[in-house]
């Protein structure tokens, strides 16, 4: 199975600062990396598909990138709203595997 | 617009069954496979496996495999989880997704196994 790494586990920012998320894959996954976000008591949110592609109704804070093993999620102006945890997910090969999450938390 | 539609909570008995339901709405099942994912209380996500409702062929994580059955119905555009053998390991929250890039996301249910 691939295994998906991501650091920071907790992140705490400031409102306004750019904010980097990262996903080390353990095996190359060709760019077949999602972005989740979610909160409390919520569904996961896509955010990112395909590594770069930003889904319909999301903010352009958010952006993503990477490629090979790997891959990061970028929020260039922090906001409240954006607290929640991030999760990476690939879809390459079977079966298919999470990160452990990333906290982001407004200092 | 699609949404997906999960079956209400579950409060069951260590050694039986349940079997959870995800009926989409605004497109047909047959148009993407559907995925069923795991969440224990405050972990991380795990993928449970896939089923194609257009030929009901199924793929599942290797330690889902004596766990999880998956089903589709396509007449009520239905996808069903079936979750055999309950341990308290199985205390979590299921989610069904689908799409052509996961990005449509069930509500998700809460199975709680307990005696």
């Amino acid at each position: 199975d691939i295994q998906m790494t991501q650091s920071p586990s907790v992140l705490s920012a400031s409102v306004g600062d750019r904010v980097t998320l990262n996903c080390k894959a353990s095996q190359n996954i060709n760019k077949y990396l999602n972005w989740y976000q979610q909160k409390l008591g919520e569904a996961p949110k896509l955010l990112i598909y395909n590594t770069n592609n930003l889904q319909t109704g999301i903010p352009s804070r958010f952006s993503g990138s990477g490629s090979g093993t790997d891959y990061t999620l970028t929020i260039s102006s922090l906001q409240p709203e954006d607290v929640a945890t991030y999760f990476c997910f690939q879809h390459n090969s079977w079966p298919f595997t999470f990160g452990s999450g990333t906290k982001l938390e407004i200092k | 617009e699609v949404q997906l539609q999960q079956s209400g909570a579950e409060l069951v008995r260590p050694g039986t069954s349940v079997k959870l339901s995800c009926k989409v709405s605004g497109d047909t099942i047959t148009a993407y496979y559907m995925h069923f994912v795991k969440q224990r209380p405050g972990q991380g996500l795990e993928w449970i496996g896939r089923i194609d409702p257009e030929d009901d062929s199924t793929k599942y994580a290797e330690k889902f495999k004596n766990k999880a059955t998956l089903t589709a119905d396509t007449s009520s555009n239905t996808a069903y989880l079936k979750l055999s053998s309950l341990t308290s390991e199985d205390t979590a929250t299921y989610f069904c997704t689908f799409g052509d890039y996961f990005d449509y996301w069930g509500q998700g249910v809460m199975v709680t196994v307990s005696s």
